[in-house]
């Protein structure tokens, strides 16, 4: 079974411009979670999604934004880019469903770096 | 914040089993320990996870007190591909909202 695939691997920007991440979860997966990850705050938690609604968002301003599409695919945007954003961004995708306990498996994450 | 609590770094031999440790002090009754590993550029790897029983699989083995305050990841024999961060982590069942603190860094050494 394919794992969690994430494009692009590898993206540059630009301040002030947008970017949208793209996150296929495994097969048979409904929610699928975003996570950024830099070496300052380490590994911390983005959003949630789950039959297409979000259910669960961490403390990112609004510029950080997410979707799910009926297939369970999901994407991310983050609108004028600082910085600060330059991180790994890591999707992760679960069974879901509150009274599932399967564990996250996660990609291999997109690399922005915002110049 | 993370709940859990871990040594920033450990060494082990190769060949040996690797024992990492984690405080998770305030762990409620509806919470599980995970055990996540990640490989430089890498994403998270699961590798176990367990409520109040002792876990193995294929990977590892998690072995939890009974008071639940604690538990140990144990690598039977690690190799130099087991170097790694390892991150424990408790999590409700059924949130996806994971807490990762800084992790251990395990480094197998020849």
């Amino acid at each position: 079974k394919a794992g969690v695939t994430q494009t692009p691997r590898y993206l540059i920007k630009t301040r002030g411009q947008q970017v949208t991440l793209s996150c296929s979860p495994i097969s048979g997966h409904r929610s699928v979670s975003w996570y950024q990850q830099t070496p300052g705050q380490g590994l911390q938690f983005l959003f949630e999604y789950f039959s297409e609604t979000q259910r669960n968002k961490g403390n990112f301003p609004g510029r950080f934004s997410g979707r799910q599409f009926s297939n369970s695919r999901s994407e991310m945007n983050v609108s004028t880019l600082e910085l600060g954003d330059s991180a790994l961004y890591l999707c992760a995708s679960s069974l879901g469903g509150r009274s599932y306990n399967s564990p996250l498996h996660f990609g291999n994450g997109t690399r922005l770096t915002v110049t | 914040d993370a709940k859990t609590t871990q040594p920033p770094s450990m060494d082990c031999a190769e060949g040996r089993a690797a024992n990492l440790p984690c405080n998770h002090s305030t762990i409620s009754g509806n919470e599980y320990v995970y055990w996540y590993r990640q490989i430089h550029s890498q994403g998270p790897q699961y590798i176990i996870h367990g409520l109040k029983n002792n876990e193995t699989n294929e990977m590892a083995s998690l072995i939890i007190t009974e008071d639940r305050k604690s538990s140990t990841l144990i690598l039977p024999h690690a190799t130099l591909r087991d170097t790694a961060v390892y991150y424990c982590i408790v999590r409700v069942a059924g949130l996806d909202d994971m807490r990762f603190g800084a992790g251990t860094r395990l480094t197998v050494k020849p």
